[in-house]
């Protein structure tokens, strides 16, 4: 069975930078996983923010940006707000099905 | 811009069959673009991606619960469903639907729990 794994938590100053990574138990993501992240807040359905690696919804604010890096997908916030503090997953593609990453817990403090 | 909603009952118990449908709005459910899935998040736990239908009706579903699981669409109705067999107290969940286009898990509805309890 496929598993995505994630970094458990995170703590982050408030203007800090951060980088969640998700990783693939059949070895190094590339493009071709499509990888997508999401944040989730308490209570609220996942929010979309990133897609086919890079690319941003027209909704997703500009300090965050995706990218591969040393074998897994990554999703870097630069210049983090308090309302960042949420928790977010990974989701990739494998030939016709979606496996999400078990998600990371970001706190800002 | 796409709007799902999901409906169907709350409380469901063990040994049935949970039944869910999700209303979409703001587009076609026949659009060569879209891709119509469900996925589910066990209370404090994370999410887990269940199954994808296409417009033609082609599914996909998550391996671990492929016995279980059926996704159908309607499209006179602009929806699609979700059906789970012989569920547990494991299947209790907020259930979500969603919209893949192409590559891009956009849009979600609000969700529904689904207990599962006798």
């Amino acid at each position: 069975q496929t598993v995505v794994t994630q970094e458990p938590s995170l703590t982050v100053s408030p203007g800090g930078t951060v980088t969640l990574t998700c990783a693939s138990s059949t070895g190094a993501v590339t493009s071709g996983y499509y990888p997508n992240w999401f944040q989730q807040k308490p209570g609220q359905p996942p929010r979309a923010l990133i897609y086919s690696t890079t690319n941003k919804h027209s909704w997703t604010p500009a300090r965050f940006s995706g990218s591969l890096l040393g074998g897994k997908a990554a999703l870097t916030l630069s210049g983090v707000q308090p309302e960042d503090e949420a928790d977010y997953y990974c989701l990739l593609y494998y030939g016709g099905a979606w496996v999400f990453g078990g998600g990371t817990k970001l706190t800002v403090l | 811009q796409l709007q799902l909603q999901e409906s169907g009952p709350g409380l469901v118990k063990p040994s049935e069959t949970l039944s869910l449908t999700c209303t979409v709005s703001g587009g076609s459910i026949s659009s060569s673009s879209y891709y119509w899935g469900w996925i589910r998040q066990p209370p404090g736990k994370g999410l887990e991606w269940i199954g994808n239908i296409y417009f033609s009706g082609s599914t996909y579903y998550n391996p671990s619960l492929k016995s279980r699981v059926t996704i159908s669409i309607d499209t006179s109705k602009n929806q699609f469903s979700l059906k789970v067999s012989s569920v547990t107290a494991a299947d209790t969940a907020v259930y979500y639907c969603a919209v893949t286009m192409v590559t891009a898990l956009s849009y979600w509805g609000q969700g529904t729990l689904v207990t599962v309890s006798s």
